[in-house]
């Protein structure tokens, strides 16, 4: 099974400031057939279901703010907001979907 | 606008069935993949399975296999998760997702609000 690493568990950050979360896997992510990375990025706000945020790495999900970007390939990837807002406050998941079972890390929580 | 909303969860006793019902609007399921993903009390999430668009082909994580059956009625919009020889350990809220399309390696375009199952006697 692919484990996914997420660090930090949590993190604090002023309104405005940069949230930088990564995300580690077991192994690589990238499919050479055509350079797709399998990863992942949801949000969860509290109460809520997880939301798609980013997939294959760096692609925004439709809706989904600019201030919301993906980077990296193969084992580390990252989630940065750019510019935390109130309303970012959630826990943060990577997902690999590159083979089965799909796995999550283990979740970051953002507060503000 | 689609929507996913599951059914089925509640208090049930070690050893015991349930099937979750996962009806969907605003979309067909026909074209994609559906998925099963569980999130134990105050804990992450956890991937449980996968059905792929046509049905043909599913997807268990290990601790469900020979408990769990996943499967789907296009005809109805519906998704089901039959759980059996249920355990504590499956206590968790139960959400149904959507794949982005119908490759089973897509990520999960939309999620329902999930659906509580208790496993204690």
């Amino acid at each position: 099974d692919i484990v996914m690493t997420q660090s930090p568990d949590s993190l604090a950050v002023s309104l405005g400031e940069r949230a930088t979360i990564n995300c580690k896997s077991s192994q690589s992510l990238l499919y050479i057939l055509n350079n797709k990375n399998y990863l992942t990025w949801y949000q969860q706000k509290p109460g809520q279901p997880p939301k798609l945020l980013i997939y294959w790495a760096s692609t925004r999900a439709s809706g989904v703010p600019d201030r919301f970007s993906g980077s990296g390939s193969g084992t580390d990837f990252t989630l940065t907001i750019s510019s935390l807002q109130a309303e970012d406050v959630a826990v943060y998941y990577c997902q690999q979907c590159s083979s089965f079972p799909l796995t999550f890390g283990g979740g970051t929580k953002v507060e503000i | 606008e689609v929507q996913l909303l599951e059914s089925g969860g509640g208090l049930i006793q070690p050893g015991g069935s349930l099937r979750l019902s996962c009806g969907a609007s605003g979309f067909t399921i026909s074209s994609y993949a559906m998925s099963w993903v569980r999130q134990a009390p105050e804990k992450g999430l956890e991937w449980v399975s996968s059905i792929s668009a046509n049905g043909a082909n599913t997807y268990l994580t290990d601790s469900v296999k020979g408990r769990f059956i996943i499967s789907r009625d296009n005809s109805k919009n519906t998704v089901y998760l039959e759980m059996n020889w249920l355990r504590a350990e499956d206590t968790a809220v139960y959400f149904c997702a959507k794949y982005y399309g119908d490759y089973v390696y897509d990520p999960f375009s939309a999620w329902g609000h999930g659906t509580l199952v208790t496993v204690s006697s």
